[in-house]
């Protein structure tokens, strides 16, 4: 099993639709959480981090559930703009110290 | 966050040659990593590049193949040694700030290897 999964998709919405994405990882000792956006050819870029309170910023929600160990990431009103592959990363190291594992992403393309 | 440049942005090189990637940050930063993409592939990371020590290699990465330099808290290089084909990737180096859990990514380093 992998360490971070996530469903590749691609996911093909309609501008103006609400899409999820979700991702288990199987280290529950992991301590931090996170969503990167990685558009094709360029580096990933921090989309946000992901709280035990769930939080969010604009159009963005992102929630962790520690029990089942699953984190996830809404969009609404999708723009075509947002088309682009999100990355779901979990910091799996021990306490105080970094090992970021990066699952495989997701393709989202948002049609016109 | 802080700026991370990387140099060279891509290269062709022959098989068996070696090639260094430069990372520059413009501030101090606890630590620094290095990563590969292969095509359609998501981040795999090769090291933790630790300054004033050896590297910390993931399973998989040993530092004859990977060798890694971080002379200071501004910088690293990665070298792709005795290069194959499937060394064709793009590098990526990435770094945490000492107050934060995120890290930030440089632009990447496109290797092709023919």
């Amino acid at each position: 099993r992998k360490e971070v999964e996530q469903d590749p998709g691609p996911f093909n919405v309609p501008e103006g639709a609400t899409v999820a994405f979700n991702c288990t990882y199987s280290n529950s000792a992991s301590q931090s959480f996170f969503w990167y956006r990685q558009d094709c050819r360029k580096e990933p870029k921090l989309l946000m981090s992901v709280y035990s309170s769930g939080n969010e910023d604009g159009r963005f929600t992102a929630q962790l559930n520690r029990a089942s160990q699953y984190i996830s990431l809404l969009i609404r009103d999708s723009k075509l703009s947002d088309s682009a592959t999100y990355l779901c990363v979990v910091n799996s190291g021990s306490s105080g110290t970094y090992k970021y594992i990066f699952g495989t992403g997701t393709r989202l393309k948002v049609l016109a | 966050s802080a700026v991370i440049s990387q140099k060279p942005s891509r290269d062709i090189c022959q098989r068996g040659t070696s090639l260094t990637i430069q990372c520059q940050v413009d501030s101090q930063v606890t630590m620094m990593f290095w990563y590969r993409q292969q095509p359609g592939q998501s981040l795999t990371l090769i090291a933790t590049a630790n300054q004033g020590s050896e590297a910390t290699y993931e399973s998989g990465f040993v530092i004859d193949k990977f060798p890694i330099s971080r002379p200071n808290l501004t910088f690293s290089t990665l070298t792709v040694s005795n290069m194959s084909p499937e060394d064709s990737s793009i590098y990526l180096c990435s770094v945490k700030e000492p107050t934060a859990y995120e890290q930030y990514f440089g632009p990447g380093t496109r290797l092709t290897v023919t």
